[in-house]
């Protein structure tokens, strides 16, 4: 799986967007894009995750750069629950192995500050 | 909503012994898994079950460790004789198809003393 690069920590205003940058520059072309994120030492959360296209659900957006570099995720109204360590986690759709393991780095941790 | 669950949420043992960490994954769900974070370092994977076998496994899932799915509902980790290291929160995860989303539980803590 490719490795991603997160910034370590962000600050965000509650009530505003919260954009969490993600590199992947060694991602290949069968390999999606995951985010999942962890309040408080809870189990991991899925968000959201794309191919190529921009994708948004209930829960934030995710834009890839055209080349699928680098992603953004999108929190449009980011509230004091939000507050979370979130992760960018890329890897095959159908892996080689049938377990398709999630691998987590260290993520961002965001503050979300009223 | 469907939810994967574990119990117990925190479990305290003795070093040397044996313990069994139990989840019930969403019950159409097809691939199973157990992770573990200790305290301020990464999630980590530790084995992935499917068709009633083990599909992959980490350095971490050594022989001390087995996992089982009894009864077509329970899924359990054990690890056999408990060390210090093996303190950690334990997560349990559960997905019906091998591109989906995974589902985790909120975790069982193990403290070994």
């Amino acid at each position: 799986d490719a490795k991603t690069t997160q910034p370590p920590s962000m600050d965000c205003a509650e009530g505003r967007a919260a954009n969490l940058p993600c590199n992947h520059s060694t991602i290949s072309g069968n390999e999606y894009v995951y985010w999942y994120r962890q309040i408080h030492s809870q189990g991991p959360q899925y968000i959201i995750h794309g191919l190529k296209n921009n994708e948004t659900n209930e829960m934030a957006s995710l834009i890839i750069t055209e080349d699928r570099k680098s992603s953004t995720l999108i929190l449009p109204h980011a509230t004091l629950r939000d507050t979370a360590v979130y992760y960018c986690i890329v890897r095959v759709w159908f892996g080689g192995a049938a377990g398709n393991k999630l691998t987590f780095g260290g993520g961002t941790r965001v503050l979300v500050k009223p | 909503e469907p939810e994967v669950t574990q119990t117990p949420s925190h479990q305290v043992t003795q070093m040397g012994q044996e313990v069994i960490l139990r989840c019930v994954p969403i019950s159409n769900h097809l691939y199973f898994y157990w992770y573990r974070q200790i305290l301020g370092q990464k999630v980590e994977f530790l084995v992935s079950f499917y068709n009633n076998e083990i599909s992959e496994k980490s350095e971490i899932f050594d022989d001390q460790f087995s996992v089982e799915r009894p009864d077509g509902s329970n899924f359990t980790l054990k690890i056999r004789s408990t060390k210090l290291e093996d303190s950690a929160m334990y997560f349990c995860a559960s997905k019906w198809d091998r591109g989906t989303e995974a589902f985790f539980g909120q975790g069982t803590r193990l403290t070994v003393v």
